[in-house]
């Protein structure tokens, strides 16, 4: 079953604006990771969290992690069409690196 | 350094065919994993490895089989193929917990 929900399922924003993107997710983890993929590609990994840490910046994304609430946020800043993409949360609950993802968040970023 | 590499890209098959997915990195990753994606469901986890000699299932096992003789091959059988195994199928590559695990670019199977 899927571990994660994310939210919303698809969102559509002009270049320069801020993308949020929320997953909520079931059981205790190990940490929560955060992948790219565009249309026909595999995935890229963006960020990971672990369940100790609160925040973590790249560039211009910044996560944070809520463990008492299970939920994390991806915020894009400054978007750009670039970004036109599906994005996937995903926990790793045992270390072994078996990742649970959730359903994805497509973004349109239109110029 | 090429990554995750999946063969072949693509691959249609007949009900009842059986057929080998291809995987192998060169980064010298410990773990590494078989995912399938369906429309709207995200990835699944299939099997995995935590290294060479060492597998085990994932959320959707069943009619697939993996072994890890090297540490670099990780190959995904399906023994008898079925529509329902009609799906998207990646490979990842991880070095060790709490790290990133790298995807190859996917192998589309189509099964009628």
């Amino acid at each position: 079953s899927q571990q994660g929900e994310e939210d919303p399922q698809a969102l559509s924003i002009q270049e320069g604006e801020n993308a949020t993107m929320n997953c909520s997710y079931k059981t205790s983890i190990n940490n929560l990771q955060w992948y790219r993929q565009n249309s026909g590609r595999g995935l890229v990994h963006l960020i990971l969290i672990r369940s100790n840490e609160r925040e973590k910046h790249s560039g211009r994304l910044r996560v944070t992690l809520d463990t008492s609430k299970k939920s994390s946020s991806l915020l894009i800043t400054a978007s750009r069409a670039a970004d036109t993409a599906s994005y996937f949360c995903a926990t790793d609950n045992t270390g072994f690196q078996k990742l649970v993802f959730g359903t994805g968040t497509r973004l349109l970023v239109s110029p | 350094n090429a990554g995750v590499t999946q063969t072949p890209k693509f691959q249609v098959l007949k009900t009842g065919q059986s057929m080998t997915l291809q995987c192998a990195q060169d980064m010298n990753h410990e773990y590494m994993s078989w995912y399938r994606q369906d429309p709207g469901m995200g990835l699944r986890l299939i099997h995995y490895s935590v290294g060479a000699g060492i597998t085990d299932q994932g959320e959707v096992p069943n009619g697939y089989n993996v072994s890890r003789s090297t540490t670099e091959d990780f190959p995904l059988r399906l023994l008898s193929a079925a529509p329902s195994q009609t799906s998207v199928y990646f490979c990842a590559s991880g070095a060790y917990s709490n790290q990133p695990q790298h995807f190859g670019d996917g192998t589309r199977l189509s099964i009628l």
